[in-house]
């Protein structure tokens, strides 16, 4: 079965820091990824998703990052944290891009002081 | 852009009764997927149900139902016999093309 992990869990840094999150999928071969942030209170915004090694495409302009080195791992980074990067970052995998459920990983809790 | 609309922030129901969560969206397209997510205080998103808009029967797993009108463009949940469980906030979603699009969420309550 599949299997989705993120880390770290939970994650305090100043402003201006840099930001290296990581998810990892096991279990399937080319998944489609998917970086999402939830802000207090609200619902998922996507931010990134890729559907192959070295491939992304961003939905919302912003100071981070995303990079997928291996097809099953993602990161999300930032070079300078702002104070609005503090949210709940979650990431997901789906089978086939267009028609598939996207399952979710269990998230970083980010908090920029 | 697809928009998605739950009207209900919040929402509570005494244990083993019946509650309705609603959800509609905007969209110009025809085929298309909708979503409805459940997140408990543990935050991980855990899929509820599933519905392919091009299917005219409603989807049904085990307590939870949806009422799909294509034509209204509402997605409303049934839950039934809730539990303690249950107390989540529950996220309404539309996908088309891996663009998922979410509602701001109904916070329930299954009260004992």
């Amino acid at each position: 079965s599949q299997t989705i992990h993120q880390w770290p869990a939970t994650l305090v840094q100043p402003v201006g820091s840099p930001l290296s999150l990581e998810c990892t999928v096991e279990g399937t071969s080319n998944p489609n990824l998917y970086w999402y942030r939830q802000a207090a209170g609200r619902g998922l915004q996507l931010l990134f998703y890729s559907v192959g090694i070295g491939q992304i495409s961003s939905e919302v302009p912003q100071n981070l990052s995303a990079s997928r080195p291996q097809d099953r791992q993602f990161i999300l980074s930032s070079k300078k944290l702002l104070l609005s990067d503090s949210g709940f970052y979650l990431c997901a995998w789906s089978l086939l891009a267009g028609t598939d459920t996207q399952y979710f990983g269990p998230g970083t809790r980010l908090t920029v002081l | 852009a697809q928009t998605v609309t739950q009207s209900q922030p919040e929402m509570s129901v005494q244990e083993a009764e019946t509650v309705t969560l609603s959800c509609t969206y905007d969209t110009s397209e025809n085929n298309y997927y909708l979503f409805w997510y459940k997140q408990p205080p543990s935050r991980q998103m855990i899929l509820v149900i599933r519905q392919e808009a091009y299917k005219q029967q409603n989807a049904t797993e085990n307590r939870f139902s949806v009422n799909f009108q294509k034509a209204a463009k509402s997605f409303s949940l049934k839950i039934s016999d809730s539990q303690l469980g249950d107390t989540a906030m529950y996220f309404c979603a539309f996908m088309k093309n891996s663009d998922m699009r979410f509602g701001a969420g109904t916070r329930l309550t299954v009260k004992p």
